[in-house]
């Protein structure tokens, strides 16, 4: 199976900052990495598809870059809707494997 | 509007059966795969089962292949886990999540916000 990291595994940031998390893979997966966003209790939301291509209805300070095996997600000016916790997910290979998460709070 | 809701979570003994379903709204359900992907405590995602759009193609995890068995009923736009054999480490909470395309291609534009199973003596 593809394994996926990410780092940092948390950060705390202010509204208005910009955040940048990256998701790596064991092995080259192409551009086929997807970013979600979960808040507790909630289900996860598509927030980036084929790591750049940015999901219908998804503000446009979200952005993902990235290809083979090292992607990044921006968050470019942090809005109080978005703390909460960010996976990256691969859909190269099955089985598609998921990153731990990135947790975002309030600093 | 888009809408995924479980149904069936509950405690169960291990050895045990269980079936979750996960009806569908605000979308063309028939024409779309749907997956189950759970969280256990503590734990990351994890993939478990995709079914194609028409039911022909399925794929499981290793985890619980064997065991547990994906369906749905396109006429009720209902997708199913029937989940057999079940063992404390299968205790997660279950999503179902909607691919972006019909066969299935792993990427979910989609999820319900979940159904606690709970496998414990």
């Amino acid at each position: 199976d593809v394994q996926m990291t990410q780092s940092p595994s948390s950060l705390s940031a202010s509204v208005g900052d910009s955040v940048t998390i990256t998701c790596r893979a064991s092995q080259n997966i192409n551009n086929y990495l997807n970013w979600y966003q979960q808040k507790p209790g909630k289900a996860p939301k598509l927030l980036i598809y084929t790591a750049s291509s940015l999901q219908s209805g998804v503000p446009s300070r979200f952005s993902g870059s990235g290809s083979g095996t090292t992607f990044t997600l921006t968050i470019s000016s942090l809005q109080p809707e978005d703390f909460a916790t960010y996976y990256c997910q691969q859909s190269n290979s099955r089985p598609p494997t998921f990153g731990p998460g990135t947790k975002v709070d309030v600093k | 509007e888009v809408q995924l809701l479980e149904s069936g979570g509950n405690l169960v003994q291990p050895g045990g059966s269980l079936r979750v379903s996960c009806t569908a709204s605000g979308f063309s359900f028939s024409s779309y795969a749907m997956s189950w992907v759970r969280r256990a405590p503590g734990k990351g995602l994890e993939f478990v089962s995709l079914i194609s759009d028409n039911g022909a193609s399925t794929d499981y995890a290793e985890s619980v292949k064997g065991r547990f068995i994906i369906s749905r009923d396109n006429s009720k736009n209902t997708l199913y886990l029937q989940m057999n054999s079940l063992r404390v480490e299968d205790t997660a909470v279950y999503h179902c999540a909607k691919d972006m395309d019909d066969y299935g291609e792993y990427n979910f534009d989609y999820w319900g916000q979940g159904i606690l199973v709970t496998v414990s003596s």
